[in-house]
């Protein structure tokens, strides 16, 4: 069965600076890796996603996520935090076996401070 | 065009009765997802339809959670004998063949 890891609860980056959001995935075979955000009051978004092709995947936002398999990871990141990205981040991943069950991880909330 | 829609937005029930959420997807969209999301938690997988038939329904929780899409569009998340303990957001979700699932805003039950 698939599972994601985020391993923080919280991430907090200076604006301007870089950030990472971390998640790690466990599935059987070939894994299509997702990212959501939900805004306070706000449902969740799709920001990016990794099906096939290469490793580094671009998004909203100018959001971008590294997929790299031999560490089971699908870490997200922006070169430059804006105070506005500030919201829960939502790493999720579903096995390429037909089926399309999603599994999403326990979410990474970003403060991003002025 | 449309998103995905949810009715109703909050609903309060008290233990022991019964309640149904509705969900309105994109028109077109195929797969049909329902998640039940916790405060502080991410959404917690239910069930998924692919068309008119449920292909996964091994997240729900017990035999007193039911969902059903008669005609490939609509879904009706059923809930009997509510409990304390289904008090959550159920968020809805729709997709084109298992790509990015685009959500509804939820609906808050809670159960007194």
């Amino acid at each position: 069965a698939q599972s994601v890891a985020q391993p923080e609860d919280q991430v907090n980056v200076a604006e301007g600076n870089p950030l990472t959001v971390k998640c790690t995935y466990s599935v059987s075979g070939n894994p299509y890796l997702f990212w959501y955000v939900q805004y306070p009051n706000r449902g969740l978004q799709f920001l990016l996603k990794y099906i096939t092709g290469d490793n580094l995947v671009k998004g909203s936002y100018g959001f971008e996520a590294e997929f790299n398999k031999s560490q089971t990871s699908f870490h997200l990141k922006k070169p430059s935090a804006l105070v506005s990205d500030s919201a829960l981040y939502f790493c999720a991943v579903r096995e390429n076996t037909g089926g399309f069950k999603t599994i999403f991880g326990a979410g990474t909330r970003l403060f991003v401070k002025a | 065009g449309a998103g995905v829609s949810q009715t109703p937005s909050n609903k309060v029930t008290e233990k022991g009765k019964y309640v149904e959420l509705r969900c309105d997807p994109i028109s077109g969209h195929t797969a049909l997802y329902w998640y039940r999301q916790s405060l502080g938690q991410g959404p917690e997988f239910l069930i998924y339809f692919q068309g008119t038939g449920a292909a996964d329904d091994s997240g729900l929780p017990n035999d007193r959670f039911f969902a059903v899409r008669p005609e490939g569009s609509v879904s009706t998340l059923k809930i009997q004998r509510t409990e304390r303990g289904d008090s959550a957001v159920y968020l809805c979700a729709s997709s084109l063949q298992g790509n990015e699932q685009f959500f509804g805003p939820g609906t808050r039950l809670t159960v007194l």
